[in-house]
């Protein structure tokens, strides 16, 4: 079975300072991770996936993130924090199989100091 | 826009009163799911549908039901919400397959009274 292991549940940084959130995924096969963003009250947006192929991957709003798989790590970083992000992030990992579906991570909220 | 609709946004209930919480999509996706989030955790997913195939996580309570009458819409009715029932009901929508992603609607934040 696949799962996926944020570490900690708040991270703090200032404005335009990196972002560093972390997540670590256990799969036995190969994974297909997604992050996930989400603001107060609303739903989840897609802010990058990785399937095959380059293993660093670029998304929305300046994300990125490098698929590792000696490490079994798809963290997510940005190089310059913007107050718009703070926010709740979700790493994902996709289960394989007919009835393929999400299993997330636990969150971390992103807090961004003036 | 393409796009995932939730309604309603806000919605307050009595406990054991039945409620209903509605979800349509523009997308024309074969599969719609639908999550339950409490504060601060992971959604956690309480069944889907592929197409008119209705597909049940083993930990779901019976107090959740489902309907899909079309492509478009489908629907959470809550028989007998209990304060527990209280959460962010968040429905998803995407093409079966692990490549692809899911298309995540604003929520419903349903209250128990």
């Amino acid at each position: 079975a696949q799962s996926v292991t944020q570490l900690g549940s708040h991270v703090s940084v200032s404005e335009g300072a990196l972002v560093l959130l972390r997540c670590n995924y256990s799969s036995s096969v190969p994974p297909y991770l997604f992050w996930y963003v989400q603001y107060p009250n609303q739903g989840l947006q897609l802010l990058l996936k990785y399937t095959t192929g380059a293993t660093l991957v670029k998304g929305i709003n300046g994300f990125e993130a490098e698929f590792k798989k000696s490490e079994t790590s798809f963290h997510l970083t940005k190089p310059s924090a913007h107050m718009s992000d703070a926010a709740e992030y979700f790493c994902a990992v996709r289960t394989t199989g007919a009835n393929s579906k999400l299993t997330f991570g636990k969150g971390i909220t992103l807090s961004v100091r003036p | 826009d393409a796009m995932v609709i939730q309604n309603p946004r806000y919605q307050v209930t009595q406990f054991g009163k039945p409620v209903t919480l509605s979800c349509s999509q523009t997308l024309n996706h074969n599969v719609m799911y639908w999550y339950q989030q409490k504060s601060s955790q992971a959604p956690k997913l309480l069944f889907h549908y592929y197409d008119k195939d209705f597909n049940n996580e083993a930990d779901t309570p019976d107090n959740f039901q489902s309907r899909r009458p079309n492509t478009s819409f489908c629907f959470l009715d809550i028989r007998s919400p209990g304060l527990g029932d209280a959460a962010m009901y968040l429905c998803a929508t995407g093409f079966r397959g692990v490549y692809n992603e899911q298309f995540f609607g604003p929520g419903t934040r349903l209250t128990v009274l």
